[in-house]
This record gives C-alpha cells, sequence and structure tokens, in this order.
C-alpha cells in the first residue's frame, strides 16, 4: 500500500516565477493538506482541500493556491516566487476532516528560488 | 487561537538514558496532542496522539506522553534512549474552526551520544 506520494523531490526556480507541486494521497484517504517548512522550523499550514474545495486556509497569501482532484490528488501552485518561498513543501492526507484522522506526510518537495 | 511552546530547542542525552522533550499548549477548548518525529531528509512520522481519552498516551519505537490539563503540557518520554532517536521532534495541536490543521511547535533536536 503505497503512502503519500510527492513530485518532484527538488526543484530550482528563479524569483518571479510559477511552481506547481503534486501530491498522491494514501490510499483511501480524501482530505489533503499542504505544509509549509522553511529551514530550521516547525511546518506551517498553507491550506487543506476536501471534497475537491479548500475548506481551511492558513496565513498565506493568495500567490497559494491549490486544487484537488476526483481522484483526492492535489496540486500546490505558487506564483510570483520570492526568495523566501524557499522552503520544503509538504502533503499531509487523512481520512476525514476531525482531529480524530490521524495525518500521513509524504517525504515533500524541496524549492529553492534563487 | 491555539499554539504549542516546546521548551527545549535542543536536548542532548547518552544511550541507554531517559529521554524528555517538553511541550505546553494553548488552547481555549480540549486540544488534540501529537508529537511528530522527523529524521533527516524523510517525512514527518506520527510517534502518538491525545484525542481526550486516556491521559497517559503510548506511541511507537517506546515513547509515550502524558497530557496535564492542570499544568497545559504534554511531554514527551521514553525510559531508555537509543541512537536511532536522534531526530527532530515536534509538539503538534490540531483542530481549530472546523477541520484537522495541524498547529506545529518549533522543534527540538534529540542528539543521543554514545
Amino acid at each position: 500500500d503505497a503512502g503519500v506520494t510527492q513530485s518532484p523531490t527538488h526543484l530550482i526556480k528563479t524569483r518571479g516565477q510559477q511552481v506547481t507541486l503534486r501530491c498522491s494521497p494514501k490510499s483511501g484517504h480524501d482530505t489533503v493538506s499542504w505544509y509549509q517548512q522553511a529551514l530550521g522550523q516547525g511546518p506551517q499550514f498553507i491550506f487543506q482541500y476536501y471534497e475537491e474545495e479548500e475548506r481551511q486556509r492558513g496565513n498565506f497569501p493568495d500567490r497559494f493556491s491549490g486544487h484537488q482532484f476526483p481522484n483526492y490528488s492535489s496540486e500546490l501552485n505558487v506564483n510570483a516566487l520570492l526568495l523566501g518561498d524557499s522552503a520544503l513543501y509538504l502533503c499531509a492526507s487523512s481520512l476525514g476532516r476531525t482531529v480524530y484522522f490521524e495525518q500521513y506526510f509524504g517525504p515533500g518537495t524541496r524549492l529553492t528560488v534563487t | 487561537a491555539q499554539s504549542v511552546t516546546q521548551l527545549d530547542s535542543h536536548v542532548s542525552v547518552s544511550e541507554g538514558t531517559p529521554v524528555l522533550l517538553r511541550c505546553n499548549y494553548s488552547s481555549s477548548y480540549s486540544p488534540s496532542l501529537f508529537w511528530y518525529v522527523q529524521h533527516p531528509n524523510k517525512g514527518l512520522q506520527l510517534l502518538l496522539k491525545y484525542t481526550s481519552a486516556a491521559t497517559l498516551v503510548k506511541g511507537i519505537n517506546g515513547f509515550e506522553a502524558e497530557f496535564k490539563k492542570s499544568e497545559t503540557s504534554f511531554h514527551l518520554t521514553k525510559p531508555s534512549a537509543h541512537m536511532s532517536d536522534a531526530a527532530e521532534y515536534f509538539c503538534v495541536v490540531s483542530g481549530t474552526g472546523g477541520g484537522n490543521k495541524l498547529t506545529f511547535g518549533t522543534g527540538t533536536q534529540l542528539k543521543v551520544e554514545l
């Protein structure tokens, strides 16, 4: 049973460019959350998708957007990249949105903005 | 708003000695609390979770944590450290505004010495 997978593993972009990160949830999971982890920091919640809609959002600008597909996979898009967007981006999946359902994390995508 | 504070950014122990990683939480309602571990270049793994059942929670790899409402604490312990326990540990609180958004602490780096 495959766990949460993310692609690509690493990515280098230039300031001002746009990037798309992808996530496939654990089999049977219907909820996907995205987190940003800057170097030396704890992960910060970006947003959560459930039933193809954004259900919760953290304190991130509109440059960060996402999508969830009917098969529950998800994309994170970041426009007009800034140097400060350099981070590890983590995807987590769960079955349902309540606190009783454990979130499983993928290995992350390391984004470097130059 | 809810938050967690990890009281130590770095903890160093000798192999075979007890581990104590300290976490205090702040929440306006009964929280769900978690400990996650992150090994270098790997994703986050759930160690244990508290969701208003037993206050002493047992997790994987011999770790356990005790929820103490009077002290607003959720400290992580292990009787005997192993070299493989060296990693970054995050205390996490969940569940604000519906959904299961996770709010992470800043992390504690555990070093295990021979």
